[in-house]
Formats: C-alpha cells, sequence, structure tokens
C-alpha cells in the first residue's frame, strides 16, 4: 500500500503568501518526516515529528500531525521563491528504517 | 562533513552493459540506502543495509546487486538493465537503523538506459 498521498499535487503561490501541503497515510508510523527536492536533485530533510507529538516549528515551517486520522500538514510561511521546489512526506513504519515517501506536492512560489 | 556523495552524476548505458553506481559517506553513519526516483514520481526504496549488512530488498530485479564494502561505502551494480530502469538513483544515508532518524541524501545519479 502507499503511504503517504500528499494534497494538493501542484500549488502555486504569490511570494509572501503562506503555503500549506497536506499529507495522509495508511499505516502506523514511527514518525513522519518532511523533506524538499530541488528539480533533479537530492531529497533535504526538513523537519521530523515524532508519533506522540502534534506540532512542531522550525523556522518558517509548522507541521502537525493527527495519528487519528493518519494525516499531516506542512505550512511554510512567508514564502519566498526560492521555496519553489517539490515537497514529500515520508512515513517511518516498523522496526527497520523503512522510510516510505508519499507522491509529493510540487509548489512554486511566484516572485 | 555532512555530505553524501555519488557518482557519477550521469551514466547512459546500453542493456548489454555492466555499470556501477557508487556512494560514500564520512559522518559515522552505519545505515545506507538505495532509492530509485521516476520523473515526477516519489522515490522508491530499493535496499537497505544496517552495519554493512543487506536487511531490506525490496523485492529489486536481480539485475540491480547492492554491495557495501565498508561503512562508508555502498555500491549498485547494474547488469542488463532494460529501458524501464531509466530514472534517478539517490543514494541517503543515516546514523542508525531501528532509531527515529532523519535521512541524508546524495544529488543522485541520473540513468539513461537505451
Amino acid at each position: 500500500s502507499q503511504q503517504g498521498e500528499e494534497d494538493p499535487q501542484a500549488l502555486s503561490i504569490q511570494e509572501g503568501e503562506n503555503a500549506t501541503m497536506n499529507c495522509s497515510y495508511k499505516t502506523s508510523i514511527n514518525n513522519l518526516q518532511w523533506y524538499r527536492q530541488n528539480s533533479g536533485r537530492g531529497l533535504v530533510h526538513l523537519i521530523l515529528i515524532r508519533s506522540n507529538e502534534r506540532e512542531k516549528h522550525s523556522g518558517r515551517l509548522r507541521v502537525t500531525l493527527d495519528t487519528s486520522k493518519k494525516s499531516s500538514s506542512l505550512l511554510i510561511t512567508a514564502s519566498r521563491a526560492a521555496d519553489t521546489a517539490s515537497y514529500f512526506c515520508a512515513s517511518h513504519s516498523g522496526g527497520y528504517q523503512k522510510v516510505t515517501f508519499g507522491i509529493g506536492t510540487k509548489l512554486q512560489v511566484i516572485p | 562533513d555532512t555530505e553524501v556523495t555519488q557518482t557519477p552524476k550521469h551514466l547512459v548505458m546500453g542493456m548489454t552493459n555492466k555499470k556501477s553506481l557508487k556512494c560514500e559517506q564520512h559522518m559515522g553513519h552505519r545505515a545506507m540506502y538505495w532509492y530509485k526516483q521516476k520523473a515526477k514520481k516519489p522515490p522508491e526504496l530499493m535496499f537497505v543495509y544496517s552495519y554493512e549488512k543487506l536487511s531490506i530488498n525490496e523485492s529489486v530485479p536481480s539485475r540491480f546487486s547492492p554491495e557495501c564494502p565498508n561503512s562508508s561505502l555502498l555500491n549498485l551494480h547494474l547488469h542488463a538493465l532494460q529501458p524501464e530502469d531509466s530514472a534517478l538513483y539517490l543514494c541517503a544515508s543515516s546514523q542508525d537503523t531501528g532509531r527515529q532518524e532523519k535521512l541524508f541524501f546524495g544529488s543522485g545519479t541520473q540513468l539513461s538506459v537505451l
């Protein structure tokens, strides 16, 4: 089964606006992570939220986790053109480090 | 040094060729991973090495053969690939498995199979 399905799949906003991306997953998780990928490049870890946490902040990033709904959201505040990238949620489940990525949200921030 | 280095960055190979992708990290991480990513798709896990032993093989065809010569190096040997194997191959590492660790990714090898 596919873990982590992002919504929306594409998002276009003006610089300075906030961007919200949602992620749903299917099975129990140890933690949920968010990664960013610039076109054709490797992924960069943004933030990790554990299954017993509900909200976490890091700079302009805010992540929430609702384990009852098996969903998470990533909020980027005061977006910048440099935030243009694809954003993936990734769920960690099981004893081994099996991190499974969702389909991603492609964010475009227009200057 | 917080880098994961992958070589080559680009690779074009025929279906009868044998080639290898290389990955290196010097962060002392004990878990290393290979992911495959097709265009506009998420990365898909292929293999996980933990303490230099293969711990996860996600039913990957045998034409892909991973190798972990030591704790810093990870190779992916390619043989008799198909055009549908063309993709971005990403290597990643984490401090350990079985813990809540983030992954550090390399920039990937863009592979084209002709």
